[in-house]
Formats: structure tokens, sequence, C-alpha cells
């Protein structure tokens, strides 16, 4: 299995309060991701990046911001959480982004719960 | 930008075929990748297509058509284990990030 991991695996939080995911990773692989997962809309990006302090927004980026000082790790923050952002969260790893086939390993998820 | 169409249920039945269709709107391609995910797991790899045809994993096959930018996912013999949701996926131009089809949920009934 490819070293990812998230944390923490589950949260509850109030609408308000800033909130900081974590991805870390041990394959050196360039390419980090966040998804989110809800019911009838697949994966969608939020944020990605593409080397150190290297990030780019994706689909649904309004409300989070990253960061990546580390290669293995990736951070996820949302700076004042609301109930449209309770989901299930993704973090993703690549080799390549994609462009030859190598497949995307992904983490266990974080269940995050805005109350 | 990318979009993918897929059904979003199919249901079928233990030892049967199941098909599941993608088709892919992109403005570069690379190719079509598919993954599965259990309820409560991860998604994981499955399959890539970057050629037109049918690639063959087991009981897994894959199918590509540049031309008509569709591709499926063949689900042979069919376990209850198979029961999961299947999601296409492309890279965007730059072929950094991945954009991921709805999904389809495939139900396999004894």
């Amino acid at each position: 299995d490819a070293g990812i991991t998230q944390s923490p695996r589950h949260k509850v939080t109030e609408t308000g309060t800033p909130v900081t995911l974590r991805c870390h990773q041990t394959e050196n692989h360039r390419y980090m991701y966040w998804y989110r997962q809800d019911p009838g809309h697949g994966l969608r990006l939020i944020h990605y990046s593409y080397g150190v302090k290297d990030t780019d927004k994706g689909e649904v980026s309004d409300g989070y911001s990253v960061s990546r000082s580390k290669t293995e790790d990736f951070l996820l923050t949302l700076e004042s959480a609301t109930s449209s952002q309770t989901s299930v969260y993704f973090c993703a790893i690549s080799e390549s982004g994609g462009r030859s086939g190598t497949e995307a390993f992904f983490g266990q998820g974080t269940r995050l719960t805005v109350v | 930008g990318q979009s993918l169409e897929q059904p979003s249920e199919v249901t079928a039945v233990e030892g049967a075929i199941v098909q599941i269709n993608c088709t892919y709107q992109t403005s570069g391609f690379y190719g079509l990748s598919w993954y599965q995910q259990h309820d409560g797991g991860a998604p994981t790899f499955l399959s890539y297509n970057a050629l037109d045809g049918l690639e063959e994993t087991g009981r897994f096959s894959s199918f590509l058509s540049r031309s008509d930018s569709y591709g499926y996912l063949l689900l042979q013999e069919l376990q209850m284990k198979d029961s999961a949701s299947y999601f296409c996926a492309v890279p965007n131009n730059a072929g950094n990030m991945l954009t991921f089809g709805g999904g389809t949920r495939l139900m396999v009934k004894p």
C-alpha cells in the first residue's frame, strides 16, 4: 500500500471555526491533491500541489486554502468552516499527475462535520 | 475544462456481465482511468487506457474510443464484492490533475 495518511480521520467542528486537515506521504510523489466527496457529486478537486510551495486551485476552492512547505505534507485549511463544507475529504498523491496513466493513491479520508 | 458523464446507478446479478459507460469532454487528452470505491473506503485504481481498444485485467476490462470520446469498464463473472462505485477520470490539459466523473454505483444482487 502507498504510504499516505490523513489526519484526523473524523472531526466535528462548529460553524465559523478554522479547521486544518493534514495529508502526509512517504512516497516522495510530486503531486498532491485534496478532493471532497459528497453524495451525487463524485470527487471534486479543491486544490492541488505540483511541488513544494507550488499550489493551484481546483474546481471548488472557495473557502479553502492549502500549504505545502515540505514534499511529504499537504495541509488543507478551512478558514471559517460552514455547514456546506460538511463532507468527506480525500487526499491523493501521484507521481506524474495523470498524464502517463500513473495511478493516483488515495488516503482513507477525513469525515468532517460542521455543526 | 473537462467533464465526464456516467450513469449514476447500475444493477446486475451475480455471475453476469455489466458495462459501465463514460463519455468525456476535454481540451487535451492523455488517457482514461477507472477507479473503484467501496462504501466507506478510498478510491483505488483499476485501469488506464491511452490508446483505442480493449485492455483486459482478469475479470475487468476497459475500452477506449478516442474518436468517440467514450470508454467503458466491463466487469465479468460478477461477484457480490464488486458492489461498489466506479469512477472514470481524465487528466487536465496540462496533465497535472485528475477530473473524475460523478461515479456509477453498481449493485450486485444474488
